[in-house]
């Protein structure tokens, strides 16, 4: 079945350095879905990836759909203090069903 | 748009004892819902999901299940809660292949 993995597992950051984050599935996704978890709150919702190749900017976070449709990261830059959390991509694929990677946790040091 | 209101948001409970936790949804019609797992500092677990009232699919084996006896509510319960069972639950729907939006969760713990 379909998996999809996140590396790394956990970032430390310093406050205005850069990193990225990456997901990888073993199957084609129709999309790919970013996720944000503070701690101790609940996932939301941060943006969607559709197309192949596809790159949307949100402020400091850069989201790339590979050309293959079976990668995507997820680039911040500057990193603040408010960057703290989980970050989760979740794929879907052909049948619809929607999996969720493990996450990546970011802690930033200021 | 959608809002989830789950409760209780946080509960202790023995070994043993049952467990029903509630999720509705205001703000869309017929919409899938999801149950979700989160171990501490852990990733998301799917438990359930169901497509419309009485549809429930069951992802993993385990002591709990799910019940939608309104087009707007999913209940997950137990009759038996092991410690296994601890840990943060989120309530989730989406519409068809669209985003999944969470409710607040509630945090389950049993001694």
């Amino acid at each position: 079945g379909q998996q999809v993995m996140q590396i790394p597992q956990y970032q430390h950051v310093q406050e205005g350095e850069d990193f990225t984050t990456y997901c990888n599935s073993s199957t084609t996704l129709s999309n790919i879905q970013w996720y944000k978890q503070r701690p101790g709150g609940h996932p939301v919702f941060l943006i969607q990836l559709v197309k192949s190749g596809e790159v949307k900017k949100q402020k400091r976070l850069t989201f790339q759909f590979g050309e293959a449709k079976k990668n995507s990261s997820l680039h911040i830059t500057a990193t603040q203090t408010t960057d703290v959390g989980t970050y989760f991509c979740a794929g879907t694929d052909s049948w619809g069903k929607l999996q969720f990677g493990a996450g990546t946790q970011v802690v930033v040091t200021p | 748009s959608q809002t989830i209101h789950q409760w209780p948001a946080t509960l202790v409970q023995p070994v043993g004892s049952p467990l029903s936790l509630e999720c509705t949804v205001e703000g869309t019609s017929n919409p899938n819902l999801y149950w979700y797992r989160q171990a501490a500092g852990r990733g998301l677990q799917l438990l359930f999901y169901s497509v419309g009232i009485g549809q429930i699919s069951s992802e993993v084996p385990q002591n709990l299940s799910a019940s939608r006896p309104q087009d707007r509510q999913f209940i997950l319960s137990s009759k038996k809660l092991l410690l296994s069972d601890s840990g943060f639950y989120l309530c989730a729907c989406s519409r068809a292949l669209e985003t999944q939006y969470f409710g607040p969760g509630t945090r389950l713990l049993v001694l």
